[in-house]
């Protein structure tokens, strides 16, 4: 079944720019989703089809996906402490028709 | 703005069937994906499947075997059955909605927790 890595956890300073990375085998071809998920709460989607976001989701927030290197990259500028979160990369497994997701990033601001 | 609310109960004893209902308010189940999705405590999340609004379902083959998810567009409300569960199973339930494979899943319950222990 189709794999998708994700470290750990990242940490970045308030104010700096954030990258998540998402790698998986030919990954550039599939649309990729990002989702953000705080303590206690439900997740909510932040970019969805590579890099488009959903309405009052803030500029801040923007997506890549690069078939040359096998991964997509969520990144998140000037961030704030609310970014503080989990963060999941999912895309659509074509030849096995259903959802996968990453084992998640823990997004911390120092 | 469609909402999502999951119930059910809370707690299920091994070997039963966990039967949990999702009801949509704000808008219409056409042409999208009602999905369920849970999240083992302190765990990442875990795609248990779909029910397409035109009857075609999808399942985590990992769970299949037990897996039943079922629309009831009359009530504005889709189900899942998850049948002989185990510890394994205790997790946060989440139901969700899909456009289609471009769109992700824009709109989610706030997540039920099911314990199962006897």
């Amino acid at each position: 079944s189709y794999v998708l890595t994700q470290p750990p956890s990242v940490s970045v300073a308030p104010g700096q720019t954030a990258r998540i990375t998402c790698g998986g085998n030919d990954i550039g071809s599939r649309s990729v989703h990002w989702y953000q998920q705080k303590p206690g709460q439900a997740p909510i989607l932040v970019v969805y089809g590579d890099s488009d976001r959903p309405s009052g989701i803030p500029e801040r927030f923007s997506g890549s996906n690069s078939g040359n290197t096998n991964t997509a990259t969520l990144t998140i500028s000037r961030v704030e402490a609310g970014d503080e979160a989990d963060y999941y990369c999912q895309v659509w497994d074509g030849s096995s028709d259903h959802l996968v997701f990453g084992g998640g990033t823990k997004l911390t601001v120092l | 703005q469609v909402q999502l609310q999951e119930s059910g109960p809370g707690l299920v004893k091994p070997s039963e069937t966990l039967s949990l209902t999702c009801t949509v308010s704000g808008g219409s189940m056409s042409n999208y994906y009602w999905s369920w999705i849970r999240q083992p405590p302190g765990k990442g999340l875990e795609y248990i499947g779909y029910f397409y609004y035109s009857g075609s379902t999808n399942y985590n083959p990992s769970l299949k075997s037990r897996v039943t998810i079922s629309l009831d567009t009359s009530k504005n409300q889709f189900s899942l059955k998850l049948s002989s569960v185990t510890a394994a199973d205790t997790a946060m339930y989440y139901c969700a909605r899909g456009q289609g494979h471009y769109y992700g899943l824009d709109v989610w319950g706030q997540g039920t927790t099911v314990s199962v222990f006897s």
